[in-house]
């Protein structure tokens, strides 16, 4: 089975310009999580979908950021405008639904590298 | 507060000997799970091991087990027999049943050497 997908694997843009991070989730899985790692901060939660419906975006940094659902089958994390400060992994994550302690694992997706000059 | 710690520097283990990751945690809630990831250099995350709080068991997956002691609040990974493919970084996350988020500690630097 394919694992979770995103797309692109490396994207390097200037300042200002706008960023789509795309992610295709593991099949049947009910939850999409966005994570940014980045040095200073580690591995950080933006976002994250239930059945398509976003559920908590507490950790999104601020307006420039977005996240979109259409369908289970994708999501795209929108950053416009771009900031250097940007700059970090970028993962996706999905998991199906599960009533034991802590909930289902998690599967990541091999991230996207964001360069933000 | 930080929800799960992991102070380790990094280590050196040799080739085929045993390596314990160590990993405390901060919950009130009764119910959550403990998630081990690894992450090689490549920088995929890798899932590896999980624990239930419920469990009375250890959990154990191959050559990856975890020390789970819930009154101390610790959930230590033990690797045995590492192979030089286990160089890479080790995660220790949480998540409680009553907060869909995963929280992941900073992270244990492993090198294996021949």
């Amino acid at each position: 089975d394919a694992g979770v997908i995103q797309s692109p694997r490396h994207e390097v843009t200037e300042m200002g310009q706008e960023v789509t991070l795309r992610c295709k989730p593991i099949s049947g899985h009910d939850y999409l999580f966005w994570y940014r790692q980045t040095m200073m901060r580690g591995l950080e939660l933006l976002i994250y979908f239930n059945n398509n419906v976003p559920i908590d975006d507490s950790g999104m940094p601020e307006d420039r950021f977005s996240a979109k659902m259409p369908n289970a089958s994708f999501s795209t994390l929108k950053i416009q405008p771009s900031e250097p400060r940007d700059s970090a992994v970028y993962f996706c994550a999905s998991s199906p639904y599960s009533d034991r302690a802590g909930g289902e694992t998690q599967y990541f997706g091999p991230g996207t590298r964001l360069l933000v000059l | 507060a930080q929800k799960i710690t992991q102070t380790q520097p990094g280590m050196f283990v040799q080739e085929k000997e045993a390596v314990t990751l160590d990993c405390t945690y901060d919950t009130s809630d009764p119910s959550y799970g403990l998630f081990w990831y690894k992450q090689p250099s490549s920088g995929e995350m890798i899932f590896l091991i999980y624990q239930g709080s419920y469990d009375q068991q250890n959990a154990t997956e191959g050559r990856y087990s975890l020390n789970f002691q819930k009154a101390r609040k610790s959930a230590n990974l033990v690797i045995s027999a590492s192979q030089l493919g286990d160089s890479a970084m080790y995660f220790c996350a949480m998540r409680e049943n009553g907060n869909n988020r995963l929280a992941f500690g900073k992270g244990n630097q492993v090198v294996v050497i021949p």
